[in-house]
């Protein structure tokens, strides 16, 4: 167990829909990623939050949006969805902003179907 | 932009065989780190090594060893001592410490490789 959370486990909604996936970070941690692992595309890197702002952005869709609150958590939206958004969505968690290359521990991720 | 290169699909060995794992990475940034994750059936995340690209010196976990060749950027990971919880997809990662987009940029991955180990 990472201490990495992520709600929902799966996922299963149709094509133009909205959706939220949840992520809270392990305790201390004041950054979270996110990453989507497709069969197609492999795992790709989307975006990054530090201490509640945006710090790194990836290959992520414009349909897609994400936010960290607060309290730490980040939810990641994705909105007109398509059936090539199924996929597994992870969330990673590390204590800095990634200078010093410090490890990224991942959540259990979100199974993400679209039909 | 960042590219790594896994150049094994999927191997095969037996338990107790000792393994290795290819990765090549192509990048212009002098400052990055590399790690190898592993991915059981789970489809957990799982950290298996990591090493700083400034250290000569390859980093080591109990059965896990890297050989990192930063002229030829190369980062190869050997299991000695296989074992059949060792069968999972295993990743090659790559992290510049780009300062342009005001921070550290997330994971690079490779394709992966499936790793089965025989009884």
């Amino acid at each position: 167990d990472s201490g990495v959370t992520q709600t929902p486990k799966h996922l299963i909604t149709a094509t133009g829909q909205r959706v939220t996936l949840r992520c809270s970070p392990r305790s201390g941690d004041l950054s979270v990623y996110w990453y989507q692992q497709s069969l197609d595309q492999g795992l790709q890197f989307l975006i990054q939050y530090y201490n509640g702002e945006e710090r790194a952005k990836g290959n992520i869709l414009e349909r897609f949006s994400a936010q960290q609150f607060p309290d730490l958590h980040s939810e990641l939206n994705l909105s007109s969805l398509e059936l090539g958004d199924s996929a597994l969505y992870f969330c990673a968690s590390s204590f800095s902003e990634g200078l010093a290359g410090e490890t990224q521990y991942f959540g259990p991720g979100t199974r993400l179907l679209v039909l | 932009a960042q590219t790594v290169t896994q150049s094994q699909p999927e191997m095969s060995v037996q338990e107790a065989e000792t393994v290795t794992l290819s990765c090549t990475y192509d990048t212009s940034e002098s400052n990055y780190y590399l790690f190898w994750y592993k991915q059981p059936p789970s489809r957990q995340m799982i950290l298996v090594i990591r090493q700083e690209a400034y250290k000569q010196q390859n980093a080591t976990e109990n059965r896990f060893s890297v050989n990192f060749q930063k002229a030829a950027k190369s980062f190869s990971l050997k299991i000695s001592d296989s074992q059949l919880g060792d069968t999972a997809m295993y990743f090659c990662a790559f992290m510049a410490l780009s300062y342009s987009g005001g921070g550290a940029d997330g994971l690079t991955f490779g394709k992966g490789t499936h790793l089965i180990i025989q009884p």
